[in-house]
């Protein structure tokens, strides 16, 4: 079935440094992905979204990178602040009539002072 | 800009009970979808609804409906509630059916005793 898969659960970094969120999903059909950032007992929040015929996309200190050949998507965050400490989700949209968005787990941000 | 709305933001409720849940999409949108989130996993699709239509449907029991109203608000329903239905809520709303950015609201935090 499909899936969205993150790598690692926590992501630990140094402020200042740049993070880097892995992502892997498995339906070769979805024609666009999305990052979310989500804080303790909030909605998610959108971040950047690119579709299945970009191979990266730049917004305000962040870049989404997509490779099609391997289904690896990733989400770097540059000079990483403190306010990014939360949970950041990659969602695909497959490939049904609909905009439903399939999420993986999570991976847990914490930013170290 | 308002954006997405819910209400209420907490809920208790016990076993067999039923609960509705409302939902207010950013202006000008049309498309509300429902998305489900037990913590510690991302969220899980549940419904979509476009122009007071539903467009697509999650992986739930028949327990699990909603509607969406001319004003393109919408509410989701559970009925005989269980207790594996405590989960945060979340809407999202979209410009169209397939609208590529989904925006979601803070979500209601239903607990079933």
């Amino acid at each position: 079935g499909e899936s969205v898969g993150l790598h690692l659960p926590t992501l630990s970094v140094q402020e200042g440094d740049n993070s880097i969120i892995n992502c892997a999903y498995s339906n070769s059909a979805s024609d666009y992905f999305i990052w979310y950032k989500q804080e303790s007992g909030k909605g998610p929040q959108f971040i950047i979204d690119i579709r299945s015929n970009m191979d990266k996309r730049q917004g305000q200190r962040v870049t989404v990178l997509l490779n099609k050949t391997v289904k690896h998507l990733s989400l770097q965050i540059a000079a990483t602040q403190p306010g990014d400490s939360a949970v950041y989700f990659c969602a695909e949209r497959g490939s049904s009539n609909t905009g439903k968005l399939i999420f993986g787990q999570g991976t847990t941000l914490q930013v170290k002072p | 800009d308002a954006g997405v709305t819910q209400s209420p933001t907490h809920l208790i409720k016990t076993r067999g009970q039923q609960v509705t849940l409302r939902c207010s999409p950013i202006s000008g949108h049309k498309s509300v979808s429902w998305y489900q989130q037990v913590l510690g996993q991302g969220p899980q699709f549940i419904f979509q609804y476009y122009e007071k239509e539903e467009r697509g449907r999650g992986n739930f029991p028949d327990r699990f409906s909603a509607r969406q109203f001319p004003n393109y608000s919408s509410e989701l329903n559970v009925n005989a509630l269980l207790l594996g239905d405590s989960a945060l809520y979340l809407c999202a709303s979209s410009l169209v059916l397939r609208g590529d950015t989904q925006y979601f609201g803070p979500g209601t935090r239903l607990t079933v005793l």
